[in-house]
């Protein structure tokens, strides 16, 4: 039973290359959370989909960031000419039903390093 | 001023001893508080899981949360090298279609042999 799978675990891009992480929910989970971990801070939401939906894009920069969530395959979380800031981990999250009051099951994260 | 302020510590014990980590919120919406365990490198797991106000108990682990003094606390008994991690507080309930989390920064655990 393969918990929230993320990949790569490890990232390097350079200045203005495009990132895109991958992340495959839970078996029956059909909501994904993105949440950005940058050093010495918390967790911070960026975006909710369910399957072919993006439901709360709240916390996503207006520019450059993107997610989707399709029928088949992963959920991708693009990210594009990608600046130092970018630099973080980036955690995915799945749970069966939503919204999650509960508690969700975290990926292990992929690590984005911008030189 | 941030919604869930959290010491980040970071704060060194002797094994055996006992944990108190603390989170304080300023948004009295919140419902449901969750305490997360994350270790170097890793994505963050969840260890308690409480609704509104009071305690919970999970094996040397007690949850509490004081919504009148909008403070949680967790509470680790008998600690172990084991639980040197990293422990996040979150919290949801706002309402709306998401209910996401909102995390505190963490507080640094370490337990010395």
């Amino acid at each position: 039973n393969a918990g929230v799978m993320q990949n790569p675990r490890h990232l390097v891009r350079r200045r203005g290359q495009e990132a895109r992480l991958r992340c495959s929910p839970m078996k029956g989970h059909s909501h994904v959370y993105w949440y950005r971990q940058l050093p010495e801070e918390g967790l911070k939401f960026m975006v909710y989909l369910q399957k072919e939906n993006i439901i709360d894009e709240s916390g996503m920069p207006k520019e450059r960031f993107s997610a989707e969530f399709p029928k088949e395959g992963p959920s991708i979380l693009r990210i594009q000419q990608v600046v130092r800031g970018d630099s973080a981990a980036y955690f995915c999250a799945s749970s069966p039903v939503g919204p999650a009051n509960y508690g969700y099951t975290f990926g292990s994260g992929t690590r984005l390093t911008v030189v | 001023q941030k919604e869930v302020e959290q010491d980040p510590g970071p704060l060194s014990v002797p094994e055996g001893a006992i944990v108190s980590l603390n989170c304080t919120y300023s948004n009295s919406a919140f419902q449901y508080f969750m305490w997360y365990r994350q270790y170097s490198r890793k994505g963050p797991e969840l260890l308690m899981y409480t609704y509104s106000s009071g305690n919970k108990e999970d094996g040397r682990f007690t949850a509490q949360v004081d919504k009148s003094s909008k403070y949680i606390s967790l509470f680790i008994r008998d600690s172990q090298p084991s639980d040197s991690a990293t422990y996040l507080c979150a919290m949801s309930g706002m309402g709306g279609a998401t209910n996401k989390l909102i995390f505190g920064t963490g507080t640094l655990l370490a337990v010395q042999p």
